[in-house]
């Protein structure tokens, strides 16, 4: 089956600080990837959407300036959280879809943490 | 507006079958998802209805009426691993997953 990868798996950030996170599509070309953000026993949110070469598309109430995505290849977007406070700490989610197949791989999240 | 309703929370019994229900109403349709999530990981597919029915897959099954808006994921023999959350989710007219809060499932010995 198709496998998405996350990295890192958890991290702790210093307030103000940048923080980057990897969703990569290990054995399929993603043409399109999701980014989600999840509160302890809260239902997934959808942030953006990001098709390769072309800007993210985001959900309303995000920041853009704030969560950049970045969707350079088939196989790779980043989300890096900028200057991070302890209200962005949630678990972070991607998935990724590819070609007439339209269901969503998910990636093993990413715990941020901020302090 | 595009919505899904599920119930938040449900609890069975070790064996026994329990049945959890989504009703939806989006712009279109082109698919009906079900994922199993445990706590602190990522979503996991579970089910994929796009006509009418039944669609079985060893103890997990999946039904779809469209005309309804209506969708269940039957468990039977339940296991204390299925303990987790169901997300349904609807594909909608561009093709976008439009998700349900989820159902929390709690298994009792």
């Amino acid at each position: 089956g198709a496998v998405v990868s996350q990295h890192p798996s958890r991290v702790i950030c210093k307030s103000g600080t940048s923080v980057k996170i990897e969703c990569r599509s290990l054995d399929f070309q993603a043409t399109t990837m999701f980014w989600y953000r999840q509160f302890p026993k809260k239902s997934l949110m959808l942030m953006a959407t990001s098709n390769e070469g072309s800007k993210a598309t985001y959900e309303q109430g995000v920041e853009k300036d704030k969560f950049l995505i970045n969707h350079a290849s088939l196989t790779l977007s980043t989300l890096t959280v900028t200057s991070a406070h302890p209200e962005d700490s949630s678990f972070y989610i991607c998935s990724a879809r590819g070609g007439k197949d339209y269901e969503q791989y998910f990636g093993p999240g990413t715990r941020l943490t901020v302090t | 507006g595009q919505n899904i309703d599920q119930p938040t929370e449900m609890t069975a019994t070790e064996g026994a079958i329990v049945q959890i229900n989504c009703t939806y109403q989006t712009s279109g349709f082109n698919g009906l998802f079900w994922y199993q999530q445990h706590a602190g990981e990522a979503p996991t597919f579970l089910s994929y209805n796009v006509l009418d029915g039944l669609e079985e897959k060893g103890r997990f099954s999946s039904f779809l009426s469209r005309s309804k808006g209506y969708s269940y994921l039957l468990l039977k023999e339940l296991q204390m691993k299925d303990s987790a959350s169901y997300l349904c989710a609807v594909l909608d007219s561009n093709y976008q997953l439009i998700w349900g809060a989820g159902t929390k499932l709690i298994i009792k010995p």
